[in-house]
């Protein structure tokens, strides 16, 4: 069965900072990765997915993840944060063969300050 | 372009009653799935339509049932209502189904509060 590690409830960060979210994966076979967003009373609002190729990955409002394969891990990056990045995060797996289930992490929450 | 809509946005029922939630995929796309976000946790699946049949099932009672309809729009019905389906219910659309890489896009979600 897949299954997806989010190692940290919270992250804190100072605007302009780097931060890093963490995640690691199991899944039988070769992932699909993805990370998602979520603001408070919102959906999920995709950011990024590893499909296969480049190991760095880059996504939507300058976040990027870096897939390692040795280690299971997707960790969410982004080189200088910004108060507007403070949300919900989230890290999902889903297997390369078969249908697509989504399988969630259950968050980190970052919260950058000014 | 219009994102994915789901109605209601908030609903509160009773335990033992019936809910029916309905979401509007994003143009063009054919896939719908459906998710639970107790609060606290990450989305757990439920369901995936693909061409108004069903590609998967998560691990939820059969309480809970979908469809989905010619014009790809889906609904999640949830019998005999528990005290613990109070959650945000999501709904997503891709463009394809078992193609996992395609991404898939959530609506904003319905709030459903039992008591």
């Amino acid at each position: 069965a897949q299954s997806v590690a989010q190692p940290e409830d919270q992250v804190n960060v100072a605007e302009g900072n780097p931060l890093t979210v963490k995640c690691t994966y199991s899944v039988s076979g070769n992932p699909y990765l993805f990370w998602y967003v979520q603001y408070p009373n919102r959906g999920l609002q995709f950011l990024l997915k590893y499909i296969t190729g480049d190991n760095l990955v880059k996504g939507s409002y300058g976040f990027e993840a870096e897939f390692n394969k040795s280690q299971t891990s997707f960790h969410l990056k982004k080189p200088s944060a910004l108060v507007s990045d403070s949300a919900l995060y989230f890290c999902a797996v889903t297997p390369s063969t078969g249908f697509q289930k989504l399988v969630f992490g259950t968050g980190t929450r970052l919260l950058v300050s000014p | 372009d219009a994102g994915v809509t789901q109605s209601p946005t908030h609903l509160i029922k009773t335990r033992g009653q019936h809910v029916t939630l309905r979401c509007s995929p994003i143009s063009g796309h054919k896939s719908v799935s459906w998710y639970q976000q107790v609060l606290g946790q990450g989305p757990q699946f439920i369901f995936q339509y693909y061409e108004k049949e069903e590609r998967g099932r998560g691990n939820f009672p059969d309480r809970f049932s979908a469809r989905q309809f010619p014009n790809y729009s889906s609904e999640l019905n949830v019998n005999a209502l528990l005290l613990g389906d109070s959650a945000l219910y999501l709904c997503a659309s891709s463009f394809l189904s078992g193609r996992g890489y395609n991404e898939q896009f959530f609506g904003p979600g319905t709030r459903l509060t039992v008591l």
